[in-house]
């Protein structure tokens, strides 16, 4: 267990719908991030976060935005789902927002569209 | 702009045995760090080494080490003593100045009985 909560786990929806994926990050750190890995492919940046503030952002699209809240647990809303969302979702923290620091992945969100 | 090569797709081992996995990379910034990550079938992503772009000395954690030449940009990662428990999927990353952590696109290790 990496201390990097994600929720749900596994998410089947169809085209068109709108999920919320959940992160709570390890204790002590301030800082979210949101990958998306694709099919046998690298990992992505989408978007990081700091203490509530948006920090960085990646190649997220318009149909995506996500939140940090005051208790530091973060959410990535997806909506107008098409096939080629379907990924594996990771979430990752560290400690501060600046590259000494280590990320720590949770296990994911696997999202398939249909 | 920073990229990260991974220049072999696949990779295999026989148990006990020694792999090399490659890995370049590209940054204008002075200050960055290196790491590789493992992501076995589980998927979960599990920091397996880090170097820091101002040391000179040579990561290493039990089996695994890596050969960081800074001049040429190079950052690879040595296994010894191979296991079963080693397949998995290999990524080289990249985390520099201000920018966040970029990954390249993975060196599949097969572990060999």
């Amino acid at each position: 267990d990496s201390g990097v909560t994600q929720t749900p786990k596994h998410l089947i929806t169809a085209t068109g719908q709108r999920v919320t994926l959940r992160c709570s990050p390890r204790s002590g750190d301030l800082s979210v991030y949101w990958y998306q890995q694709s099919l046998d492919q690298g990992l992505q940046f989408l978007i990081q976060y700091y203490n509530g503030e948006e920090r960085a952002k990646g190649n997220i699209l318009e149909r995506f935005s996500a939140q940090q809240f005051p208790d530091l647990h973060s959410e990535l809303n997806l909506s107008s789902l098409e096939l080629g969302d379907s990924a594996l979702y990771f979430c990752a923290s560290s400690r501060q927002g600046n590259g000494a620091n280590v990320l720590t992945f949770g296990a994911g969100s696997r999202l398939t569209v249909l | 702009a920073q990229t990260v090569t991974q220049s072999q797709p696949e990779m295999s081992v026989q148990e006990a045995e020694t792999v090399t996995l490659s890995c370049t990379y590209d940054t204008s910034e002075s200050d960055y760090y290196l790491f590789w990550y493992k992501q076995p079938p589980s998927r979960q992503m599990i920091l397996v080494i880090r170097q820091e772009a101002y040391k000179q000395q040579n990561a290493t954690e039990n089996r695994f080490s890596v050969n960081f030449q800074k001049a040429a940009k190079s950052f690879s990662l040595k296994i010894s003593d191979s296991q079963l428990g080693d397949a998995a999927m290999y990524f080289c990353a990249l985390r520099a100045g201000a920018n966040n952590l970029f990954f390249g696109t993975g060196t599949r290790l097969t572990v060999i009985p």
